[in-house]
This record gives C-alpha cells, sequence and structure tokens, in this order.
C-alpha cells in the first residue's frame, strides 16, 4: 500500500531563515510526488509538482528515490509562507487517474 | 470565485439520519472526487468518478454514497451506517489526463447533534 509521511506537524522559523518540510514515502510502483498548499481562509491548491522540476514562490522539491523522500525546502521563509502544507502521491502510471494519497499535514508558521 | 462550489459550508447531523453534501463545478472536468480531512490524519478520499455514470470507492468508502447523474456534479450522501460522521469534508475535480492537478472546494464542516 501507497504512504506518505509528514513527521512535523508544526514547523516554526523566523523570516529570512531556511525552511524544509520533509516528506517522506512508500510506493512499489513509480509516483509522482506533489506539494499542495492551504493559506489562511483559502483553498488548498497545487504548489508543485517534481516532475515539473520548477521553483514555485521561492520553494523547490527534490525527489530522492534512493532514500524515498521529497522534502520541501526554501532558502529564506517570508511571513507570508505561512500555511498548512501537504505533501502528496499517485500512481504515474496513470490507471489510479488522480487518487492522490495525503501525508498527515505540516503547520508551517513563520514570524517576523 | 467560480469553479468548484461545495455547500453547506457548515452541516448538522442527528442520529441515524442521512445527509448530503452538494458539489458543482463549472470547469467542464470529467474527474470528482470526495475527501475526508480529520485533524492530525490529512486527506483521506471516498470516493470518485472518472466519468458521468460511473464512480469507484476509495480508501474509507463504507458508510457513504454518492451519484454522477451528471458532469457538474457529485453528491456525496452520509449515511446513519457512517457511524463518526464528524469531519471536514472537500471535493475536488480534475481534468482528463491531468492526474494530479486537483481543484478543491472550499469545504463542509459536518458535525453530529
Amino acid at each position: 500500500a501507497q504512504r506518505v509521511t509528514q513527521p512535523e506537524k508544526l514547523l516554526s522559523v523566523f523570516k529570512g531563515a531556511p525552511v524544509e518540510l520533509k516528506c517522506n514515502y512508500s510506493y512499489s510502483g513509480s509516483p509522482e510526488l506533489f506539494w499542495y498548499v492551504q493559506y489562511s481562509r483559502q483553498r488548498l491548491q497545487l504548489l508543485l509538482r517534481h516532475i515539473s522540476r520548477e521553483s514555485i514562490k521561492g520553494f523547490t522539491a527534490d525527489l530522492n528515490k534512493g532514500e524515498t523522500s521529497f522534502h520541501l525546502k526554501k532558502p529564506f521563509a517570508q511571513e507570508e509562507d505561512s500555511a498548512m502544507y501537504y505533501c502528496a502521491l499517485v500512481n504515474a502510471g496513470g490507471t489510479s487517474y488522480g487518487k492522490l494519497t495525503f501525508g498527515q499535514g505540516t503547520i508551517l508558521t513563520v514570524h517576523p | 470565485d467560480g469553479g468548484i462550489t461545495q455547500s453547506p459550508k457548515y452541516l448538522f447531523r442527528k442520529e441515524g439520519q442521512n445527509v448530503t453534501l452538494s458539489c458543482e463545478q463549472n470547469l467542464n472536468h470529467d474527474a470528482m472526487y470526495w475527501y475526508r480531512q480529520d485533524p492530525g490524519q490529512g486527506l483521506r478520499l471516498i470516493y470518485y468518478s472518472q466519468i458521468v455514470n460511473d464512480f469507484q470507492k476509495g480508501d474509507i468508502a463504507e458508510g457513504y454514497s454518492v451519484s454522477r447523474e451528471k458532469k457538474e456534479s457529485f453528491p456525496l450522501t452520509v449515511t446513519s451506517a457512517q457511524k463518526n460522521p464528524t469531519a471536514f469534508y472537500l471535493c475536488a475535480s480534475s481534468m482528463e489526463g491531468t492526474n494530479e492537478k486537483l481543484f478543491f472546494g472550499s469545504g463542509t464542516q459536518l458535525s453530529v447533534l
């Protein structure tokens, strides 16, 4: 069975400090990994996905198949980054058609 | 703020009562999903539908039922068989061929009286 684990329920940093939100997964096939974010009073939305290899709002995430991890990183955190972050996984083969498996979520708070 | 609309925002259920949560989308998406969000447990998939008149059970389907009579609509019924229905329910949709980018509604908080 596929599983996504976010070990930190809460994470606090100061503005300008580096931040890393951890995500580990277990999956026997070929997964696609994503980060979703929910800002205060907004809807849950896609932040980035590993196949795009893009940086969104200064965040990056590298898929490490050896360590089965997909940690989200930002070198200098901003107050507006405060939100709930979810790591998610889907079968890259496409047969699961959007059946995302989510982690438990991490609440990031960036202090001024 | 169109896209995907869930109603009501808050819903209360009495013992033995069935309640239905509404989800409507105007994005012309083929696939729709229902997730349940509990504190500390993240989101868990209840049901999903890839096409009209077809739907599949997710990881926690027991005590729930759905229908997909129209492309735009995917209502979720929480039946009396669901013994722990208090949770935040999220509906989502996605385009065919984009199985990772889900668009979410604003959610419905269901509580038991």
